[in-house]
């Protein structure tokens, strides 16, 4: 089964409107932290936001937002107020296990290709 | 401004030959790093993980005579495609975590190699 598990390939959004890309997750461990991450057609994976596993807060970071429902192991990103910049891919990621010193394993999910239009 | 820098963003290369990729952390010391590579319109994949002073952690699948990884200091660990083929051209990308909490993975700019 695949980790994470991102089912838009591509999404079209209206700039000023808000947008939810969708991001599932699968782990047996109690322990995770869940990642978004930006990538634009120059190719740097710019960090966007993080939920941790045991944070009972959505996080949120300027723009986005992070729906974080454990039971449905879902975390899906809100972004709000669309600006044309916005348009790149995005990428869900999770690190699954305890946060280690030196660092942790990502996995990727397969990327939504966002395009906002005027 | 960018924690983690990547170079060479670009390189061609003819087969047979090697290239070499730096990637730097510029703030803060990293004991680990990572090395993605990256094919087209598709997700990263783990090559690698790079830990200072000892031997890097290949992933199932990645030829670790063909990938060196060498991370020779706390902020600095190198990828090199030894005798490179067209196959290997992609984009190749590094990583490093900052911080303990939650140990986020800042990136380089990533480094698009392709192979004559």
């Amino acid at each position: 089964a695949q980790k994470i598990t991102q089912t838009q390939p591509g999404m079209f959004v209206q700039e000023k409107e808000a947008v939810t890309l969708d991001c599932t997750y699968d782990t047996s461990d109690q322990s995770y932290g869940l990642f978004w991450y930006k990538q634009p057609s120059s190719g740097e994976m710019i960090f966007l936001i993080y939920q941790g596993s045991y944070d009972e807060q959505n996080a949120t970071e300027g723009r986005y937002s992070l729906n974080f429902q454990k039971a449905r192991k879902s975390a899906n990103l809100v972004i709000s107020a669309s600006q044309l910049g916005d348009s790149a891919m995005y990428f869900c990621a999770m690190r699954e296990g305890r946060v280690t010193g030196g660092g942790n394993k990502l996995t990727f999910g397969t990327g939504t290709q966002l395009k906002v239009e005027l | 401004g960018a924690v983690v820098s990547q170079h060479p963003s670009w390189v061609i290369c003819k087969s047979g030959t090697s290239v070499k990729i730096e990637c730097r952390s510029l703030d803060f010391q990293a004991t680990t790093m990572f090395w993605y590579r990256q094919f087209p319109k598709q997700s990263l994949m783990l090559m690698a993980t790079s830990n200072e002073g000892s031997k890097a952690t290949y992933e199932q699948g990645v030829e670790k005579d063909k990938f060196l990884i060498n991370h020779a200091s706390l902020t600095l660990s190198t990828l090199t495609v030894t005798s490179a083929h067209p196959e290997d051209s992609s984009f190749y990308i590094c990583s490093a975590s900052r911080g303990l909490t939650k140990n986020i993975q800042y990136f380089g700019a990533g480094t698009r190699l392709s192979v004559l």
